[in-house]
């Protein structure tokens, strides 16, 4: 069955230095892969998509990757911020294609910035 | 900005008991989510419409959860009887294309004492 892999441990990092989550996928091929963030008692928001045939992807500070023969999607934050803090999620689409496509969730990353 | 609409908030009740809840999505998304989240997981998926049609239900528990979206708009999951591992945050969402960046309400907090 289909599996996404993200790292369960918090990431800890200092307030300026770049953040990068990983987020790795086994047994199928996606068209596309999405990343989205969680704050505390919130639903996730949608952040980047990117597609099979992209390599990279950048929106201001954040930047992804998408390698399709590793099957990994790194997600990097350059210039980090406290308000950075949050959970990170990435989420892959299954299914027959069109109206049946259902997007599933890895168990997200929490990202702790610290000033 | 346009957003998903969900009530309540928050939701305590006891094992046994009958809860509802609604989601009204942004006006003119088709595709319509209802997602549970445990917490420290990622977001479960129960059930997706399209339009008034339910396309993919196969995690939804059919011996007591239950979803309609009557006229294609707004939608109600229901739970009966609830049970302690019901517990959990319930996330609905809307799209315009499916499977393409979600939006998603502020959730309702499900707390099964």
């Amino acid at each position: 069955s289909q599996k996404i892999e993200q790292n369960s441990e918090a990431l800890n990092i200092q307030e300026g230095k770049t953040a990068t989550l990983t987020c790795n996928y086994t047994n199928y091929s996606p068209a596309y892969l999405q990343w989205y963030r969680q704050d505390p008692g919130r639903g996730p928001v949608f952040l980047l998509l990117i597609r099979e045939n992209e390599k990279e992807k950048r929106k201001e500070r954040l930047k992804v990757t998408f390698d399709t023969t590793l099957k990994q999607s790194l997600f990097h934050i350059t210039a980090s911020q406290p308000a950075d803090s949050a959970t990170y999620l990435c989420a892959l689409p299954f299914g027959g294609g069109g109206a049946t496509n259902k997007l599933i969730f890895g168990t997200g990353t929490l990202l702790a910035v610290q000033p | 900005e346009a957003e998903v609409a969900q009530s309540p908030r928050y939701k305590i009740t006891e094992k046994s008991q009958a809860v509802a809840f609604w989601c009204d999505p942004i006006s003119g998304h088709a595709t319509l989510y209802w997602y549970r989240q445990i917490l420290g997981q990622g977001p479960e998926l129960l059930v997706q419409f399209q339009d008034e049609s339910v396309v993919d239900d196969s995690q939804l528990p059919k011996d007591r959860f239950s979803a309609e979206r009557l006229k294609g708009v707004d939608s109600t999951l229901k739970i009966q009887p609830a049970e302690l591992g019901d517990s959990a945050m319930y996330l609905c969402a809307s799209s315009l294309e499916t499977g393409l960046q979600l939006f998603f309400g502020s959730g309702t907090q499900l707390s099964v004492l």
